[in-house]
């Protein structure tokens, strides 16, 4: 069975730029989120999806931030337009069910310059 | 929200013990989970433990969780050169993960 993959592996784009990362969960898992570590810091949740409907966004840092799973299977989320802040790893993560163990992907790393 | 705490560092010997330390805040975490990453690799889930055990053991794992101290730890036994790596504890509650900011383990010859 394929696990979490995301895609690109690593984005370096200039401040003021848009970056799409992008995100396919276990098959058949309902659930996926999206998490970011910056630089040495925790693990932060951003939000969560049950198929395609956003059931928790309360860790998206601010509107240049958008999430979308149309269809229920793989996910975006595209920031619009980069800051320095937003460099870090993002991680995707997915779930058969809400209380299942997470699966995580490799993270997309992102660096704003 | 919830706030972990881990160490952020933590050299070993090859061959000893290593205790890796996490506090949490949030008394009514359900589970509570060891999260294992590898240069360039994901998070790796090595282990958890159900808020209603003391301990939990798993080969050369042992969790040990004291919840009125809010205190969580893994001990890693005879530790090898493949133990390297970043460790995240991590607390499960309203559907979703708080991790600490990791401990990366250093295993020395």
């Amino acid at each position: 069975e394929a696990g979490v993959t995301q895609f690109p592996s690593h984005s370096v784009i200039e401040k003021g730029q848009t970056v799409t990362l992008r995100c396919d969960p276990i098959s058949g898992h309902d659930n996926l989120y999206w998490y970011r570590r910056v630089m040495g810091k925790e693990i932060k949740f951003l939000l969560h999806f049950v198929k395609e409907s956003k059931q928790d966004e309360s860790g998206m840092p601010n509107n240049r931030f958008l999430a979308e799973r149309t269809g229920g299977t793989y996910s975006t989320l595209k920031v619009q337009p980069a800051e320095l802040e937003d460099s870090g790893v993002y991680f995707c993560a997915s779930s058969r069910g809400t209380t299942d163990e997470q699966f995580f992907g490799p993270g997309t790393r992102l660096t704003v310059l | 929200g919830e706030d972990v705490e881990q160490s952020l560092f933590l050299s070993v010997r090859e061959g000893d013990s290593s205790v890796i330390n996490c506090t949490y805040t949030d008394s009514s975490s359900t589970y509570l989970y060891w999260y294992k990453q590898e240069p360039g690799a994901g998070l790796q889930l090595l282990t958890y433990i159900f808020s209603n055990m003391d301990m939990k053991q798993d080969q050369r794992l042992t969790v040990l969780l004291n919840k009125k101290d809010k205190h969580l730890s893994l001990r890693i036994a005879d530790t090898q050169t493949g133990d390297s790596a970043i460790y995240f504890c991590a607390v499960f509650n309203d559907y979703k993960l708080s991790f600490g900011a990791g401990t990366t383990v250093t295993v020395r010859a």
